[in-house]
């Protein structure tokens, strides 16, 4: 596509309920990233993909989340018994490569709200 | 660690003012640096970046920012403030890590800018 996009654009879930989220990065880009922004904490890393591999998961806040990449494409963040700490934008980003010098490009994000 | 420091949560301008956002950092080596802007609703999108050479960098929608490194700053500048500028600014800085590099970005805490008619 033309660019990075990111389903649901909104989500409402009860504590203790499983989400997934889901990452369209733009087509050919190899390095794919996932952040969080929230009031409290601002925007933060949570993990970065290379292809299908994980080379870094540092950011994730818990064993409760948990991301993969299939096909070197699609990306989905998946967290298991939410919190309501938990709530907040979670943002995609994609770059053509895994250089710190290339653009990353980010989609509108997924708004999660656990209740 | 590095860190990202964007003294100022919330600024206010008239349309047609110059406009100066602030950003200081915290790394030991030379840093990558990024400024990113958000519109209500939407992703980040990449203003300009600094990684070498000149300090003075040019971007997207006619803004700029001076890399000083006795200052440890990367200022955001834009001689006339449009209505359209209205948003949140992010300030970033990326690491190299080992051997290689990628793009893990830590970002300041945003500024959001308001511009008057």
């Amino acid at each position: 596509g033309a660019g990075v996009s990111q389903s649901p654009s909104n989500k409402v879930t009860e504590k203790g309920k499983d989400v997934e989220l889901r990452c369209d990065p733009i087509s050919g880009h190899t390095a794919l990233y996932w952040y969080r922004q929230s009031l409290g904490q601002g925007l933060e890393f949570l993990i970065y993909f290379q292809g299908n591999s994980a080379p870094d998961k540092s950011g994730l806040p818990s064993d409760r989340f948990s991301a993969e990449r299939t096909g070197g494409s699609v990306s989905t963040l998946t967290i298991q018994r939410t919190q309501q700490e938990d709530s907040a934008v979670y943002l995609c980003a994609s770059s053509g490569t895994s250089g710190v010098t290339d653009t990353q490009y980010f989609g509108p994000g997924t708004r999660l709200t656990v209740l | 660690a590095q860190s990202v420091t964007q003294p100022d949560i919330h600024i206010t301008v008239s349309e047609g003012a110059s406009l100066e956002l602030r950003c200081n950092y915290s790394y030991g080596a030379t840093p990558y640096l990024f400024w990113y802007v958000q519109s209500p609703g939407q992703g980040l999108q990449l203003l300009l970046k600094y990684f070498s050479g000149d300090t003075l960098v040019q971007g997207i929608k006619g803004f700029e920012a001076e890399f000083k490194r006795s200052q440890s700053s990367f200022n955001l500048r834009k001689p006339s403030v449009h209505w359209s500028d209205a948003a949140e600014y992010f300030c970033a800085v990326g690491v190299r890590l080992g051997g290689t590099s990628y793009g893990k970005l830590t970002f300041g805490q945003g500024t959001i800018l308001t511009v008057h008619p």
